[in-house]
């Protein structure tokens, strides 16, 4: 049962390059997410999914794209970096009820040129 | 929408000293209160929780929180640190979105500084 795994750990892009931040989950969870964490902020959200199909923003979503075909997997696109989108990524999953604790994965850190 | 406030940035204690964090939410709904610890380099990883019931709650590593309702509060606590409890401290309210599901909110976080 290896939780959530996020690839790649670290990655460096320049402005304008696109890329896709990885997610999986093993736990057969319905709730996934995507947050960002910045030095002072916190972590916030940027989108997150009730289930296959079914995705919504959070309260940071601009410059980001989910999709979510699979249980198992929600991707975070970014379509053009920009250096303001420089944070560590984290992708979490829980059950799809309040009274369910989420479970996170170890971080992509990105740096935009 | 909720949110949540944390009143320290930075907490500097030596070790054995006792430690409070506070944690103050706003939220109209009934809500589920988290605690939640990031070690340096690592991802979060939950202390403690509180749905209903005792509002004291006894987490992992000796830490409890109490929720008090009347304040919108929920202090994290643990009678006497240790250096490996260095860390940065996050508490979260789930409350329910409007949007068919519930978001968990993040305070901003306390860094726990823990000198030998």
């Amino acid at each position: 049962n290896a939780g959530v795994t996020q690839t790649p750990k670290f990655q460096v892009l320049k402005t304008g390059q696109s890329m896709t931040l990885q997610c999986a989950q093993d736990m057969n969870h319905e709730y996934m997410s995507w947050y960002r964490q910045d030095p002072g902020m916190g972590l916030r959200l940027i989108h997150y999914s009730v289930g296959a199909g079914i995705t919504d923003q959070g309260e940071v979503p601009n410059g980001y794209n989910v999709s979510r075909s699979t249980t198992e997997d929600f991707p975070l696109r970014l379509l053009s970096a920009a250096p303001s989108q420089t944070s560590v990524y984290f992708c979490a999953s829980r059950r799809e009820s309040s009274s369910y604790e989420q479970y996170f994965g170890p971080g992509t850190r990105l740096t935009v040129t | 929408a909720q949110s949540v406030s944390q009143h320290n940035h930075h907490v500097i204690l030596s070790e054995a000293a006792s430690l409070e964090l506070g944690c103050n939410y706003s939220y109209g709904g009934t809500v589920n209160l988290f605690w939640y610890v990031q070690y340096p380099g690592q991802h979060l990883q939950l202390l403690l929780k509180y749905f209903s019931g005792d509002p004291l709650v006894k987490g992992i590593k000796g830490f409890e929180a109490e929720f008090i309702k009347s304040k919108f509060s929920f202090n994290l606590r643990k009678p006497s640190v240790q250096w490996s409890d260095t860390a940065e401290y996050f508490c979260a309210v789930n409350g329910y979105s409007g949007a068919g599901s519930y978001q968990l909110t993040f305070g901003k976080g306390t860094k726990l500084s823990v000198i030998p």
